[in-house]
């Protein structure tokens, strides 16, 4: 089965700093992989995904994620941090249904960005 | 494009009731699921509803139990509510076929006592 593991509950960085947000999965089949954010009392908004194109993913609000195939790994990263980017940040993978797929969500990333 | 809207927003219900929640998906968006987040947790994937069809369900008992009308839009039932039922409810829409990507709507946040 599909699995997702997110390394750190809790990540703080200044901000201007490099966010780097940190994502294994485990995958029986090549993955379709998923970067979403939660802004507090909100829904889930897709950053970027990844489907077996370019394995350097560019997504919304200057985030980029990289597919390594070999560290089974998908980390999300942002040059520079803006206030705005407080919030949860979730890694999912596709796993196939019938018809269809469902999403493996991980944990969830809490990025704090201190002024 | 009218994007994924869910109601209502926020519901208090006592153990043992009943609720329905309601989703209504993105526009051309054939396929509907729901996910249940409880506090501080991952969205756990629910069950997933295709030309009105149950495809796919999670780990979750028969008391959760849902329907897709022909226009797409979805409701989610929860019978005998129990305590650790309140969460966060999310429907998500997607397209067959199209990219494997879902598209999340504001959510119900159920709170049970």
């Amino acid at each position: 089965a599909q699995s997702v593991t997110q390394l750190g509950s809790h990540v703080s960085v200044s901000e201007g700093a490099l966010v780097l947000l940190r994502c294994n999965y485990s995958s029986s089949v090549p993955p379709y992989l998923f970067w979403y954010v939660q802004y507090p009392n909100q829904g889930l908004q897709l950053l970027l995904k990844y489907t077996s194109a370019a394995t350097l993913v560019k997504g919304i609000n200057g985030f980029e994620a990289e597919f390594k195939k070999s560290e089974t790994s998908f980390h999300l990263t942002k040059p520079s941090a803006h206030m705005s980017d407080a919030a949860e940040y979730f890694c999912a993978v596709s796993d196939h249904l019938e018809y269809g797929n469902k999403l493996v969500f991980g944990a969830g990333t809490i990025l704090r960005v201190k002024s | 494009e009218t994007g994924v809207t869910q109601s209502p927003t926020h519901l208090i219900k006592t153990r043992g009731q009943q609720v329905t929640l309601r989703c209504s998906s993105q526009s051309g968006h054939n396929t509907v699921s729901w996910y249940q987040q409880a506090l501080g947790q991952g969205p756990q994937f629910i069950f997933q509803y295709y030309r009105e069809e149950e495809n796919g369900r999670g780990n979750f008992p028969p008391r959760f139990s849902g329907l897709q009308f022909p226009n797409y839009s979805s409701e989610l039932n929860v019978n005998a509510l129990e305590l650790d039922d309140s969460a966060l409810y999310l429907c998500a829409s997607s397209l067959k076929g199209a990219g494997y990507e879902q598209y999340f709507g504001p959510g119900t946040r159920l709170t049970v006592t």
